[in-house]
């Protein structure tokens, strides 16, 4: 079933660690988006690429970093994680940027 | 950025039509308008977009006035299982991912 998939589902990190969550999807497009979700707040950008090969920082992106190197997959690191990047991450992605995106089911990241 | 803003929450009853409202009032241009709805635990997912005037489709109706400052969802005769966050975004329709606002929300409760 084409999609798009995040893993890992959950996880628990130590302050301090890096950390890559993982997004690929199947259905070839062009642009891929990770937003965080936290409580109150809605959905917010935090990088997005527009192509294979191209990245931009989206409305929060400080301390993360984001790779596009093939179209399917487009990982989100966290160089050295805080407590304040605990949070629900959505990977989405769309044929271009104005098109409908398609969203992941989701990484509960949890910082101690 | 187009700023967004919708009601935090609305309660309804089964069968009833539902209508939330989003505003944007700095808009741009080529902004597309573009709802979501979103399940607990759940990736957001697509369910109409517009520029101007209407648009229908199997699920929803969506107005939007000639100033297009703000946009309305209308959800026609509710169910139990339209109890859901709705979001209003409002894109670029250059096909860059970078003007990307989502709204806060609106969290929608269908009673029986």
């Amino acid at each position: 079933i084409a999609g798009i998939t995040q893993a890992p589902t959950s996880q628990i990190l130590a302050a301090g660690r890096r950390m890559t969550l993982r997004c690929t999807q199947d259905m070839r497009h062009n642009a891929m988006y990770w937003y965080r979700q936290d409580l109150g707040l809605g959905l917010r950008l935090i990088h997005y690429s527009n192509t294979a090969g191209t990245t931009g920082k989206g409305e929060v992106p400080d301390g993360y970093s984001v790779s596009r190197a093939n179209t399917d997959d487009f990982p989100l690191t966290l160089a050295s994680a805080v407590p304040s990047q605990t949070s629900v991450y959505f990977c989405a992605s769309s044929v271009s940027g104005r098109d409908t995106q398609y969203f992941g089911p989701g990484t509960r990241l949890t910082v101690l | 950025l187009a700023k967004t803003t919708q009601p935090i929450s609305m309660d309804s009853y089964e069968g009833q039509e539902v209508n939330i409202t989003c505003s944007h009032n700095n808009i741009a241009t080529n902004d597309y308008i573009t709802w979501y709805q979103q399940f607990p635990s759940q990736g957001p997912r697509f369910i109409i977009q517009g520029y101007k005037t209407k648009v229908t489709n199997e699920v929803a109706s969506l107005f939007i006035p000639a100033d297009r400052k703000s946009s309305t969802l209308s959800l026609p005769r509710v169910s139990l299982s339209d109890t859901a966050v709705y979001y209003c975004l409002v894109g670029d329709s250059s096909g860059s991912a970078r003007q990307l606002t989502f709204g806060s929300g609106t969290q929608l409760t269908v009673l029986p």
